[in-house]
Parts: structure tokens; C-alpha cells; sequence
């Protein structure tokens, strides 16, 4: 079966400007985890949804948000984009919200603000 | 704070001999902990967890050892072949925070053949 899929997989953007990053999880699984990974920071937790509702959430500014929709895709916007926020984003699904049984990670996109 | 710790960056071993991955956690709070590979340019892979209440759980060539008293884990390949060579990363979870893990800064991982 299809594994997570993100697009796009590589972005670049201008300072200030806003982006849209897209993730597609496993058929049937209904949680959707984004996390950021970078060099200095490594793997952190963005925020989680379970049935179109935010379940969790990491410790992210405001201009970082995501949502899902019904058919438990799910997008994460970050508006006023900063160099800081260069970085490789990751997607996660599962079936549900339930760390035992691991989470299944897409390839990623890698968003470069210039 | 860094809640997951992984204090080697790297770790190099022969083709065939065992790999010892450690990770040592500061919050007795998490419940679930689990082991993750990553190559260049892909998302982490599952490779295998532990429960809290477990102090062992093996799958295949990998085994994870849980130290609770410790706070410290550990993941052990054998034997370790080429194809292991990644980074690898430890990720904790607590009661109630489904998805949120939190991960550790990762072991790079080299198989010499």
C-alpha cells in the first residue's frame, strides 16, 4: 500500500512570505503528526491531529498552524516565514493516536527561506 | 531541557559484530519508548519499541533494553551488517501524548565491512 506521501518535496521561499506544506497519510490511518527537523534542534513535535481535531501541540509560535480534513489529509501553514524556519518538515501517520504502535513517516519536504 | 539524550554522535563497528545504541531519558513520566533509522533524505522508519512496563523486546536482529531505575535505554543490533549504517534515533512518549515524541539528537550509525 501507498506509504505517507508529502509534496512538495523541496520549497524555496522568501522572507515574509507564507507557506503551505501538504501531507497525504497512510489509507486508513487517522492520525496525522508534523514534526521540524533541523541541524541544531533536531526531530521536534509540531503538532498532532486525530478526526480533523488538533490533539496536540508543540511549543511552536502562532505562525506555525495546521488542520485536517475529513478524509484525514492534513496541511501545515507557516505564515511570515524566517530563516530560522529552514528546515526539512516531516508528516507522520497512524492508525491511531497511540505511540505503541510507531508512526509511519513520509519523506519529508525541505523548505529553504532565502 | 532535553527530555531524550542520545550523548554519542556516532558509532562504528566491524560487519557481523554487535551495535550498542544507547539513549537516556530525564522524564519517569514517558510510557512508551521507541527506535527509529533514518537515511539521508527519507522520513525516520520504525524500527521497534518498548513498553514502560517491559524491560525487553526483541525483533529479529534488534533488541531494546530498558533500564527504568536507569532512565537509560538501549538498542542492540546483531549482527550489524552494512545496510545499517544510518542515523538512528530514540523517541520517548508519555501518558496521554499519543503521537507527540519527543526524539533524541540521534546516533549515526557506520557498519564497516
Amino acid at each position: 500500500k501507498a506509504g505517507v506521501t508529502q509534496t512538495p518535496r523541496y520549497l524555496i521561499k522568501t522572507r515574509g512570505q507564507q507557506v503551505t506544506l501538504s501531507c497525504s497519510p497512510i489509507s486508513g490511518h487517522r492520525s496525522v503528526s508534523w514534526y521540524q527537523q533541523t541541524p541544531g534542534q533536531g526531530l521536534q513535535f509540531l503538532f498532532e491531529y486525530f478526526s480533523e481535531t488538533q490533539r496536540n501541540k508543540g511549543n511552536f509560535p502562532g505562525r506555525f498552524s495546521g488542520r485536517q480534513f475529513s478524509n484525514s489529509r492534513s496541511e501545515m501553514n507557516v505564515s511570515t516565514l524566517e530563516l530560522g524556519d529552514s528546515a526539512l518538515y516531516l508528516c507522520a501517520s497512524s492508525l491511531e493516536v497511540f505511540a505503541g504502535y510507531g508512526y509511519t513517516f513520509g519523506s519529508g519536504t525541505r523548505l529553504t527561506v532565502v | 531541557d532535553q527530555q531524550v539524550k542520545q550523548n554519542s554522535p556516532s558509532l562504528s563497528v566491524q560487519e557481523g559484530r554487535i551495535s550498542i545504541l544507547n539513549c537516556d531519558y530525564t522524564n519517569s513520566m514517558f510510557d512508551y519508548f521507541l527506535w527509529y533509522k533514518k537515511y539521508p533524505a527519507e522520513g525516520p522508519t520504525f524500527l521497534i519499541s518498548i513498553s514502560s512496563i517491559k524491560d525487553k523486546n526483541e525483533d529479529g536482529r534488534f533488541t531494546v533494553f530498558l533500564n527504568k531505575s536507569a532512565k537509560h535505554l538501549s538498542l542492540h543490533i546483531v549482527p550489524s551488517q552494512p545496510g545499517d549504517s544510518a542515523v538512528y534515533f530514540c523517541a520517548a512518549s508519555g501518558a496521554n501524548q499519543g503521537g507527540k515524541l519527543i526524539f533524541g539528537q540521534g546516533t549515526e550509525l557506520s557498519v564497516k565491512p
